[in-house]
C-alpha cells in the first residue's frame, strides 16, 4: 500500500499516555515524521528519524516503530498537546512525501 | 530561520494563481522548499519541493501537470504557481524547508496563504 492510515480521533485523560499510530508498508523502510497542528496555526515537527525530538518540543513526545506502523506516544499528556497530529513518510519511489489523514486528539 | 508567505487570495475557476514564500535567517540555497496545502477542514497534503541550487523540482503526480515551482535565489524568495483553478484548490498552501540532509523533514513552516477559487 502506497497509504498511511490513521486513526480520525483519539483522546486521552489529562496527565495519562496516549499513543496515536500510523500504518503503511512503506514505515517498513522509511521512518515516519510527526507533526503538530493547532487551529489556525501551520504544523509544527515534533518527531523525525528514529526518535528525535527538535529543539523546544517536550520529553513527554517520543516515537517508535515496530513493522508497519509508527507510533507517536505521549506520557502524561497536557490540554496543550490537544491537536491534530500528521504522520508522513517518503513514497515507495522515495522521491515524494505522503500524509496520513490525521488524528485528531482530545484531552479530557 | 522565518518563512513569510504573500498574502491571500481569491481567483476565478480556470485561473492561475502565485503565492510567494521568502526565506529570512537561511541562505536558501542550502535547503529544499515543499508546498503543502489544507483544504478547509481537511487533512495536509504535499505537492512539490524545489532544490534552488539547481533548480530540480519535483511534483506530486496529481499536480504535475499543472504546477510550477521556481525561485529567485538573489531575494531568498520561492514561487509556486497552481494554474487551470478548480473550486477544490480552495485551501491554505504552506510552504515548508527541509535540510539537504533530511530532505522529506519538514523543519520550519511558513504561515500560510488562503487561496479561495470562486466563480
Amino acid at each position: 500500500s502506497s497509504e498511511l492510515t490513521q486513526d480520525p480521533a483519539v483522546s486521552v485523560a489529562l496527565g495519562q499516555t496516549v499513543r496515536i499510530t500510523c500504518q503503511g508498508d512503506n514505515l517498513r523502510t522509511y521512518y515516519a515524521t510527526w507533526y503538530q497542528q493547532k487551529p489556525g496555526q501551520a504544523p509544527l515537527l515534533v518527531i523525525s528519524g528514529q526518535n528525535n525530538r527538535p529543539s523546544g518540543i517536550p520529553d513527554r513526545f517520543s516515537g517508535s516503530t515496530s513493522g508497519n506502523t509508527a507510533s507517536l506516544t505521549i506520557t502524561g499528556a497536557q490540554a496543550a498537546d490537544e491537536a491534530d497530529y500528521y504522520c508522513t513518510s517518503r513514497d515507495s519511489s522515495g522521491n515524494s512525501v505522503m500524509f496520513g489523514g490525521g488524528t485528531a486528539l482530545t484531552v479530557l | 530561520v522565518q518563512l513569510i508567505q504573500s498574502g491571500p487570495e481569491v481567483k476565478k475557476p480556470g485561473a492561475a494563481m502565485m503565492v510567494s514564500c521568502k526565506v529570512s535567517g537561511h541562505i536558501i540555497n542550502d535547503n529544499y522548499i515543499h508546498w503543502v496545502r489544507q483544504a478547509p477542514g481537511k487533512g495536509l497534503e504535499w505537492m512539490g519541493l524545489l532544490d534552488p541550487e539547481d533548480g530540480e523540482t519535483m511534483y506530486a503526480e496529481i499536480f504535475e501537470d499543472r504546477l510550477i515551482i521556481n525561485a529567485d535565489t538573489s531575494t531568498g524568495t520561492v514561487f509556486m504557481e497552481l494554474s487551470s483553478l478548480k473550486s477544490e484548490d480552495t485551501a491554505v498552501y504552506f510552504c515548508a524547508l527541509s535540510t539537504v540532509a533530511t530532505r522529506h523533514i519538514f523543519d520550519v513552516w511558513g504561515q500560510g496563504t488562503l487561496v479561495t477559487v470562486s466563480p
